[in-house]
C-alpha cells in the first residue's frame, strides 16, 4: 500500500513561491495507473484540485492556477513536487498530496496534509 | 470545466434516519463520480467510487446511485460517527472538480 508523506516550509512570504515535497513510499512510481496530484484546501472551506502528473510526464494544472503552479517528480528518490509562484492572501490551505486513480477515478491514498501560511 | 453543484449545503439528522446528498454535474460524466468523508481535522476518506462502488472497509449503510448528471449518496441509518462534511467529485475529465460540501449533523 503507497503511502505519501508531504513536506516544506510552513510559512511563506507575499510573492514568494511556496515548494513542497511529496514522498512516497510503500511501491513504485512508474504505475500507468497513477497521476500524482496535489489538492488544497484553505480554513474552514471545500477541496481545491490543483494539478496532476503522470509518470510520463503529462500534467494537467487548474486553470484557475496554471499560470503559478508546476508540478514535477523525481522517481531516483520516491518524491514529487509543487511549485506555486507568486503567492498571495488567496493561497493559505491545508496542502495535500494524493494519488489519483485512473481505474476507480477517485483520490486515494492521500497525504497526511500540510499547513502553508502566507505573510510577510 | 466541468461543474458539480452538491445539495443540501448542511443537513441535520436524527440518529437511525435515512440521509441523501445530492450531486449534480454541469454536463454528462456517465458514472465517473466519487464520493468522501471528511471528519473535522483529518484527511478526507473515499467512500464511494464509479458512482455505486462501495470502498474497501466503509460501512455498508453508505450508498450511491445515479449516472450522466444526477447523482446521490445514502447514509441509510445516520450514525453519530457520521457527522462530517461530504464531497462529491468529478473524475470524467481534468480539470478534476469537486463539488462544494455538505455537512451532515446530528439533531
Amino acid at each position: 500500500q503507497l503511502q505519501l508523506q508531504e513536506s516544506g516550509p510552513g510559512l511563506v512570504k507575499p510573492s514568494e513561491t511556496l515548494s513542497l515535497t511529496c514522498t512516497v513510499s510503500g511501491g513504485s512510481m512508474s504505475s500507468s495507473t497513477y497521476y500524482w496530484t496535489w489538492i488544497r484546501q484553505p480554513p474552514g472551506k471545500g477541496l481545491e484540485w490543483i494539478g496532476s502528473l503522470y509518470y510520463s510526464g503529462t500534467t494537467y494544472y487548474n486553470p484557475s492556477l496554471k499560470s503559478r503552479v508546476t508540478i514535477s517528480v523525481d522517481t531516483s528518490k520516491n518524491l514529487f513536487s509543487l511549485r506555486l509562484g507568486s503567492v498571495t492572501a488567496a493561497d493559505p490551505a491545508v496542502y495535500y498530496c494524493v494519488i489519483y486513480n485512473t481505474l476507480s477515478g477517485c483520490f486515494d491514498p492521500w497525504g497526511q496534509g500540510t499547513l502553508v501560511t502566507v505573510s510577510s | 470545466d466541468i461543474q458539480m453543484t452538491q445539495s443540501p449545503s448542511s443537513v441535520s439528522a436524527s440518529v437511525g434516519d435515512r440521509v441523501t446528498i445530492n450531486c449534480r454535474a454541469s454536463q454528462g460524466i456517465s458514472s465517473r463520480l466519487a464520493w468522501y468523508q471528511q471528519k473535522p481535522g483529518m484527511v478526507p476518506k473515499v467512500l464511494i467510487y464509479a458512482a455505486s462502488s462501495l470502498q474497501s472497509g466503509v460501512p455498508p449503510r453508505f450508498s450511491g446511485s445515479g449516472s450522466g448528471t444526477d447523482f446521490s449518496l445514502t447514509i441509510s441509518s445516520l450514525q453519530p460517527e457520521d457527522c462530517a462534511t461530504y464531497y462529491c467529485q468529478q473524475a470524467s475529465s481534468f480539470p478534476l472538480t469537486f463539488g462544494g460540501g455538505t455537512k451532515v449533523e446530528i439533531k
